[in-house]
C-alpha cells in the first residue's frame, strides 16, 4: 500500500510567485493534516481536513495560504504570493476516520525555498 | 492539549539502551501518550503509543508510571540508524466531538545522536 505522497519534494521560487503543493493521503483516510517546519523551529500545525471539509484551520498563517481537498481525496496547499518567511518544509499527514489521534502517517515533506 | 517537556538532545553509543523521558504533568484522563521518530529529510513516523503501565513492540518499549505524569521511551541496543529526533505527544484518542478536532501536536523533540 502506498504511503502519503507529496509533490514536489523541493521547490525554489522567487518572492511574489505562486506555489502549489500537493498531498495524496493513504487511500481511505478521512483525516488529512498539513504541517510546516521552519528551520530551527518546531513542526507547526496548519490545518485539518475531514474528508473534503476543513475541520480546523487555526494554524494557517494568513490569507496568502489556501488549502483545498477536492472530493475528499488529494489536497493542495497554495501560497500566493509567496514571501521569504514562507520557506520551510511542509508536511502532510493522514489518518483513518474514527481513529483520530492514534497514528498519523506522514509524507516525506516538500521543502519550499523562497528567494 | 497537555504540554510536554523532553530533553533537547541526548548522545549514546552503539549497543547501549537509550531512555528518553517526557514530562506531561497536566495529562488528562482520556489522553494517550504517543511517540514519533523523525529522520532528517523525512516526515515523522509513529513508533509507539500507550495509556498506562508498559507497552512493547518490535521497535521500542514505553513505560508509564501510575500517575501518568511522565513516560519513558526505551530503545534497546541502539544503532547508528537510530539517530533521529524523537517526539512525545499527548492527546485524546477518541473521535472528535462536534466542532472539535484532535491534532497531533509536536514540541521540540529530543535529538538523539548515536556514536560508533
Amino acid at each position: 500500500e502506498a504511503g502519503v505522497t507529496q509533490f514536489p519534494s523541493h521547490s525554489v521560487i522567487e518572492k511574489g510567485q505562486t506555489v502549489t503543493l500537493r498531498c495524496d493521503p493513504i487511500s481511505g483516510h478521512d483525516n488529512l493534516y498539513w504541517y510546516r517546519r521552519v528551520m530551527g523551529k518546531e513542526i507547526k500545525f496548519l490545518l485539518h481536513f475531514v474528508k473534503e471539509s476543513k475541520q480546523d484551520e487555526s494554524g494557517m498563517p494568513n490569507n496568502r495560504f489556501l488549502a483545498e481537498r477536492t472530493g475528499g481525496t488529494y489536497s493542495t496547499l497554495k501560497v500566493q504570493p509567496a514571501e521569504l518567511e514562507d520557506s520551510g518544509v511542509y508536511f502532510c499527514a493522514s489518518s483513518q476516520d474514527g481513529v483520530g489521534y492514534t497514528e498519523a502517517f506522514f509524507g516525506q515533506g516538500t521543502r519550499l525555498t523562497v528567494v | 492539549l497537555a504540554k510536554t517537556t523532553q530533553p533537547i538532545s541526548m548522545d549514546s553509543y552503539e549497543g547501549q539502551e537509550v531512555n528518553i523521558t517526557c514530562s506531561h504533568n497536566n495529562i488528562a484522563t482520556n489522553d494517550y501518550i504517543t511517540w514519533y521518530q523523525q529522520f532528517p529529510s523525512q516526515g515523522p513516523r509513529f513508533i509507539i503509543q500507550g495509556y498506562k503501565t508498559k507497552v512493547t513492540n518490535e521497535v521500542a518499549s514505553l513505560f508509564i508510571p501510575a500517575d501518568r505524569k511522565s513516560s519513558t521511551l526505551s530503545l534497546p541496543r541502539v544503532s547508528l540508524s537510530d539517530t533521529a529526533v524523537y517526539y512525545c505527544l499527548v492527546g485524546d484518542r477518541e473521535r472528535p466531538k462536534s466542532g472539535g478536532s484532535y491534532i497531533p501536536t509536536f514540541g521540540r523533540g529530543t535529538s538523539l545522536i548515536v556514536h560508533p
